[in-house]
Order: C-alpha cells, then structure tokens, then sequence
C-alpha cells in the first residue's frame, strides 16, 4: 500500500522565520512530488512540484527531494500570517492517470 | 478560463436520499478524480477516469458511482446517501501525461450533510 506521511501538526513559527515541512513516502518508485496548500473551507492549490533530486526554489518557497531516504520537504522562508494554512504533499508512484497519493496535511501556523 | 467548477456548493440530504455531485473542467485535460476529503483523514480518491470512456475505483468507492459524460464533465452519484458519507467533496483534473503534468487542479468543493 502506497503511504505518505506527515506530521499533522499544528507548527507554530514566528513571523519572519522560516518554515520546514517534511513528508515521507513508502513506495521508491515514486516519481513526482507535490506540495499544496489548503486555506480553512477552501480547495487545495498547487504550490510547487519536483522530480529530481535536489532542491528547488521558487520565490520564498524551497522543495527538497532525496529520493534516497524517500522524504520530500517545503521550506518557507520570511514566513507570513498570510502563509498559516494546512500544507498537503502529494506522491505519484508511477505515473499514467491513477494519480497523487496525498498526506494527511500538516497544519501550519504562522504567529505575528 | 474557470478551471474546475463543481455543482452544487453545499447539499443537505436525509438518509436514502439520492442526487448526483456535478463537476465539469475547460483546460482540455484527459484525466479527472474525485475525493472526499474527512477531518484528520487527508485526500482519499472515490472515483477516477484516466480518459473520455473509462472509469476506476479509488480507495473508498463503495457507495457511489460515476459518470465521464465526455472530455469536460465528470459526476458523481449517491443511490442511497448514508450518514457516513458526509464530507466535502473534491473534484480535479490533469494532464496525467507525466511530470509536472501529473498536477492536479480542484475544483471549489461540494459540502454534504446526511442527516
């Protein structure tokens, strides 16, 4: 059975400071990784998506991948009130249409 | 473009009831899902159709049906509504081309309440 975990949370962080969320997979073929983000009562929206080794940035926002260990993480740096939500990661484990496994979210909190 | 866009936003049912969640996409993509998503129980997949004309079982299919009416609409159907499933439910769309083609968007959701 495929599994991807993540610590539920809630993380509090300060405002400013930078944020680490990780998430453990247990298929190694998993090919495609996926971090949403989901406001309170809302849908989940893409925020970054990775496939190599490695780390990837975009704006204040930074996957890692080690494909090794089979833990992805988000960092968010000059974290904000605006970025206090539940953040998904999501695997694909062989592509073709069956689709993302998600986590079960972990719960960001973001205090002024 | 709208994206995804799901019918209706909220529902009440009594138990035994029956009605049909609607969801159709305009990004031309080949794949669309459905989910149900619980307190503390994540995302799980109902349904899903890889393409126009095909349709598998998720992890949580029993009790519901589906429908890939064409490219753009994908259904849902409750025959029979029970307690257990009320939840919001999520319909997506991708590519499922591969790589970052394998995104997902969704749709705004649907809350059901079964009394």
């Amino acid at each position: 059975q495929k599994e991807v975990e993540q610590n539920s949370g809630p993380l509090s962080v300060p405002e400013g400071a930078i944020a680490s969320l990780n998430c453990t997979y247990s298929d190694r073929g998993s090919q495609s990784f996926f971090w949403y983000r989901q406001y309170s009562g809302k849908s989940p929206e893409l925020i970054m998506f990775i496939y190599s080794n490695g780390d990837k940035e975009d704006g204040r926002f930074t996957a890692q991948l080690n494909k090794a260990s089979q833990y992805v993480s988000l960092l968010i740096r000059d974290s904000q009130p605006s970025d206090s939500a539940t953040y998904l990661c999501a695997v694909n484990s062989g592509g073709g249409a069956d689709g993302l496994t998600f986590g079960k979210g972990t719960h960001l909190i973001i205090q002024p | 473009n709208a994206g995804v866009t799901q019918t209706p936003k909220f529902q009440v049912l009594k138990t035994g009831q029956s009605m049909t969640l609607q969801c159709a996409q305009d990004m031309n993509h080949n794949s669309m899902y459905w989910y149900r998503q619980d307190p503390g129980m994540g995302l799980r997949l109902i349904y899903y159709s890889a393409s126009e004309g095909t349709t598998d079982k998720g992890e949580v299919p029993n009790g519901y049906n589906v429908s890939r009416l064409n490219k753009r609409e994908f259904s849902l159907r409750l025959e029979s509504a029970a307690p257990s499933q009320t939840s919001v439910y999520f319909c997506a769309s991708s590519e499922a081309l591969g790589g970052s083609q394998e995104t997902q968007y969704f749709g705004p959701g649907t809350r059901l309440l079964v009394l």
